[in-house]
């Protein structure tokens, strides 16, 4: 079982809504990340927290905000989104403090769906 | 930046056979090597991986090699079985200051009864 925890696993939304994806973590890592994964494609980097604070913005679209509450909690907060941004969006988390050298445990992802 | 190159991109064999999967990478500076499995509606799932300070790792059917001089390493499954059906991807460290990993495409494993 992974030790990722995302919710929700699957949402659905209109391009005015508002809504959140969530990722939680137990153990102890101080790294985490987000990606999106489209479909047959590999996962690709959207941001990285490191210690609480954000290390690494891949020049995300302003229509998606990372929030890191606390070392264990990771937020992805959508806004005005388009019909492509329809995809798996990946938690993922790693005790090396945000190098990516060490491994990588991703949860099991939240599909997207933009109406 | 890193490249990393995957093959190949789709991958049938019979129960009991043995898989390769083969990777390339461009940043000499790249030390970390991973091999995610991702089953269908679940996330990756790392299954081995391996550092630049070490040729072959194993870990019961699964085994990788790394080839520093020619930038590439390798994937193999033993004896395969149904379950071992699903999309792999490799990924290398970024050398660059960032550090985060670089993923291939993908290879999606079909394993016939």
């Amino acid at each position: 079982d992974t030790e990722v925890t995302q919710t929700p696993k699957h949402l659905v939304m209109g391009m005015t809504n508002k809504k959140s994806l969530k990722c939680e973590q137990h153990m102890g890592h101080r790294a985490m990340y987000w990606y999106k994964q489209k479909a047959k494609k590999p996962p690709e980097l959207m941001f990285v927290y490191s210690y609480e604070k954000l290390s690494i913005n891949e020049s995300v679209p302003s229509r998606f905000s990372p929030e890191c509450p606390n070392s264990s909690l990771l937020n992805l907060h959508l806004h005005a989104l388009q019909p492509e941004d329809s995809a798996l969006y990946l938690c993922a988390s790693n005790i090396d403090g945000g190098l990516g050298t060490g491994e990588l445990f991703f949860g099991e992802g939240s599909r997207l769906t933009v109406l | 930046g890193e490249n990393v190159e995957q093959h190949p991109s789709t991958l049938s064999v019979q129960e009991g056979d043995s898989a390769v999967i083969k990777c390339t990478y461009s940043d000499s500076a790249s030390n970390y090597f991973p091999w995610y499995k991702q089953e269908l509606g679940k996330g990756p799932q790392l299954i081995i991986d391996i550092r630049s300070n070490v040729g072959e790792k194993k870990d019961q059917r699964i085994a990788v090699t790394l080839n520093k001089t020619a930038k590439h390493f390798s994937l193999h499954i033993t004896e395969t079985q149904p379950e071992d059906s699903a999309v792999y991807f490799c990924a290398a460290s970024d050398g660059g200051s960032q550090g985060n990993l670089i993923f291939g495409k993908g290879t999606k494993l079909s394993v016939k009864p």
